[in-house]
């Protein structure tokens, strides 16, 4: 258990809304991951972080932005949600110092965009 | 580019029946190779992992896999499948950096 969270797990929004998914871990990692996952594509590499206050995109980011003003918690914002963003997310984090270190995940946050 | 190729979609076995999952992966190097696990509404679970060594890594839940590196291929094995396994199962790669590419998936119905 890596010790990761997120909220909310499910979610209803509708088109045009803003909506922000939180994952929080409590054991200091540094890398922090953003994932959607929909069927027929595996995951997919939204945003990741490495650091507090640093972040790069993932190979699906358009529509996204991320923050991490905390070592323990990593925000995925939709600025204004489409209905091709309903999906489930997927937070993880590596362990140790290094990005090549194992990947464990959240329990996922499942959003539906009406 | 590398590139995650899980041929079957869905897999249908017995209860007590072995089981082999498929993955190809396209990569220049060695890679760093995953598996994971994911049962209805979880998340992923790391069954297990290959960055080098013997080339027959053993996992949690009785599940081994063997990396091939002439044929490409992470193949994860069960020499006799319990109805508790059913569930989705996703081979990774990884070039040592953050990046994972995620194969599409292989769900595994158990009958009983």
């Amino acid at each position: 258990d890596a010790g990761i969270t997120q909220s909310p797990r499910h979610k209803v929004t509708e088109t045009g809304t803003p909506v922000t998914l939180r994952c929080h871990q409590t054991e200091n990692h540094r890398y922090m991951y953003w994932y959607r996952q929909d069927p027929g594509h595996g995951l997919r590499l939204i945003h990741y972080s490495y650091g507090v206050k640093d972040t790069d995109k993932g190979e699906v980011s358009d529509g996204y932005s991320v923050s991490r003003s905390k070592t323990e918690d990593f925000l995925l914002t939709l600025e204004s949600a489409t209905s091709s963003q309903t999906s489930v997310y997927f937070c993880a984090i590596s362990e140790g110092e290094e990005s090549s270190e194992t990947q464990y995940f959240g329990p996922g946050t499942r959003l539906l965009v009406l | 580019a590398q590139s995650v190729t899980q041929p079957d979609i869905h897999i249908t076995v017995s209860e007590g029946a072995s089981l082999e999952l498929r993955c190809n992966y396209s990569y220049g190097a060695t890679p760093y190779l995953f598996w994971y696990v994911q049962s209805p509404g979880q998340g992923l679970q790391l069954l297990l992992k290959y960055f080098s060594g013997d080339t027959l890594v053993q996992g949690i839940k009785g599940f081994e896999a063997e990396f091939k590196r002439s044929q490409s291929s992470f193949n994860l094995r069960k020499p006799s499948v319990h109805w508790s396994d059913a569930a989705e199962y996703f081979c990774a790669v990884s070039s040592g950096t953050y990046k994972y590419i995620f194969g599409t998936g292989t769900r595994l119905k158990v009958l009983a």
